[in-house]
């Protein structure tokens, strides 16, 4: 079966550094996806880790270990506009992508 | 490069009714998913279509389905439509792993 957990909400300060978690099991586990969605949009990709370690982009990094089935979001120097949902998604061999609820994060000046 | 489209953007129906929601996969992608997205929860996988075929199907009744034509734009058809199937719909299409998402279409059902 697939579960995720992932904290529902978090609260930074702008250009400060948050960490994401999330949980998972899943069967066939191919990779995990991390997506940005902004209330009333769509997601958006942020990162896709296969193998295990941290893969760095810009402000935004994810973690993986995959013996563990845990990941992390990280997130730099944050600025205002970060303030949304974040989706921790792991792929399975079946094709499909179980989302998590998300974290919402709130950026306060 | 242009994005995944979908059609509608917002549609509004009443209990029973039919509804019929369309997505364009970006070019040169030929898988295309289906979530459901209701308000307050996470996304819900629904369908899974690649080379036209139905590759996999989430928790929902049949009165859910779909199909993707030739040129691997997809139809997401829901019957008798219930309250509860209120929700923004959002198509992605995918080429290898990464999924690009549409913008949505927000079903109302009154």
């Amino acid at each position: 079966g697939q579960n995720i957990d992932q904290p529902t909400e978090m609260t930074a300060t702008e250009g400060a550094i948050v960490q994401i978690n999330c949980t998972y099991q899943t069967s066939g586990f191919n990779g995990l996806f991390w997506y940005q969605q902004h209330a009333g949009e769509a997601p958006t990709f942020l990162s896709y880790n296969v193998l295990d370690g941290l893969e760095e982009k810009g402000r935004f990094s994810s973690f993986l270990s995959r013996s563990k089935g845990y990941s992390y979001l990280l997130l730099k120097e944050l600025q205002m506009k970060d303030s949304a949902s974040y989706l921790c998604a792991p792929s399975s061999n079946t094709g499909k992508l179980i989302f998590g609820q998300g974290t919402t994060l709130q950026v306060k000046p | 490069e242009a994005g995944v489209t979908q059609s509608p953007t917002h549609l509004i129906k009443t209990r029973g009714q039919q509804a019929t929601l369309r997505c364009s996969p970006i070019s040169g992608h030929t898988s295309v998913y289906w979530y459901q997205q209701a308000l307050g929860l996470g996304l819900q996988f629904l369908l899974w279509y690649d080379e036209g075929e139905e590759r996999n199907r989430g928790n929902f009744p049949p009165r859910f389905s779909g199909r993707q034509f030739p040129n691997y734009s997809s139809e997401l058809n829901v019957n008798a439509l219930e309250l509860e199937d209120s929700a923004l719909y959002l198509c992605a299409s995918s080429l290898n792993n990464e999924q690009f998402f549409g913008p949505g279409t927000r079903l109302t059902v009154l």
